[in-house]
């Protein structure tokens, strides 16, 4: 009963390095989302895929990319690291758009920081 | 655009106390409302969520919440609190693609 699989839990990286943060889930989902959660912020959207090959801006995109080749992968790149990236990433899913008679499923999130 | 308000940042209530935490949408359309919880260095677990009907709804550990259209409100409640419902809260508005809105959260600590 895996759900949404994020991986690495904790990464410590260098200002300019890059990495990316892995996500993955087992329940056929089409829609799949990341989001940021900053201390006293709540949780902001970075990218979202309604589908395999079809991604999206969300409030937050700049710094990041993503790819979505599969419909249980979903990526998130950080191409060159800044501490402003400091932060929680979680990784979500849902069957259908989030709020049309669905929820979505959480991972476990990854702890990011720049140094 | 859609957004969410949850005034307090921090609530701290006696264990055994009843709890009511705050949550104010703005959304265009019909709201689908939720309450997400997450305990400390965990992700978001659903407590309960609102799509139609019934305007009170039941959720999992006791929490019931209940929507009112007139006041744009969802508010999250619970008759007795036990410590470890200590947690940061999280409601949320959807209603499209491109995933929820989050309110900032509130901190439940919890008093012995």
């Amino acid at each position: 009963n895996a759900g949404v699989t994020q991986t690495p839990k904790f990464r410590i990286l260098k200002i300019g390095q890059s990495m990316t943060l892995q996500c993955t889930q087992d329940m056929n989902h089409n829609y799949m989302y990341w989001y940021r959660q900053d201390p006293g912020m709540g949780l902001k959207l970075i990218y979202y895929s309604v589908g395999a090959g079809i991604t999206d801006k969300g409030e937050v995109p700049n710094g990041y990319n993503v790819s979505r080749s599969t419909t249980e992968d979903f990526p998130l790149r950080l191409e060159l690291a800044a501490p402003s990236q400091t932060s929680v990433y979680f990784c979500a899913s849902s069957y259908r758009p989030t709020g049309m008679n669905t929820e979505a499923f959480f991972g476990q999130g990854t702890r990011l920081t720049v140094v | 655009a859609q957004s969410v308000t949850q005034p307090d940042i921090h609530i701290t209530v006696s264990e055994g106390a009843s709890l009511e935490l705050r949550c104010n949408y703005s959304y265009g359309a019909t709201p689908y409302l939720f309450w997400y919880v997450q305990s400390p260095g965990q992700g978001l677990q659903l407590l309960l969520k609102y799509f139609s009907g019934d305007t009170l709804v039941q959720g999992i550990k006791g929490f019931e919440a209940e929507f009112k259209r007139s006041q744009s409100s969802f508010n999250l409640r619970k008759p007795s609190v036990h410590w470890s419902d200590a947690a940061e809260y999280f409601c949320a508005v959807g209603g499209g693609a491109d995933g929820l809105t989050f309110g900032k959260g509130t901190h439940l600590i919890i008093q012995p």
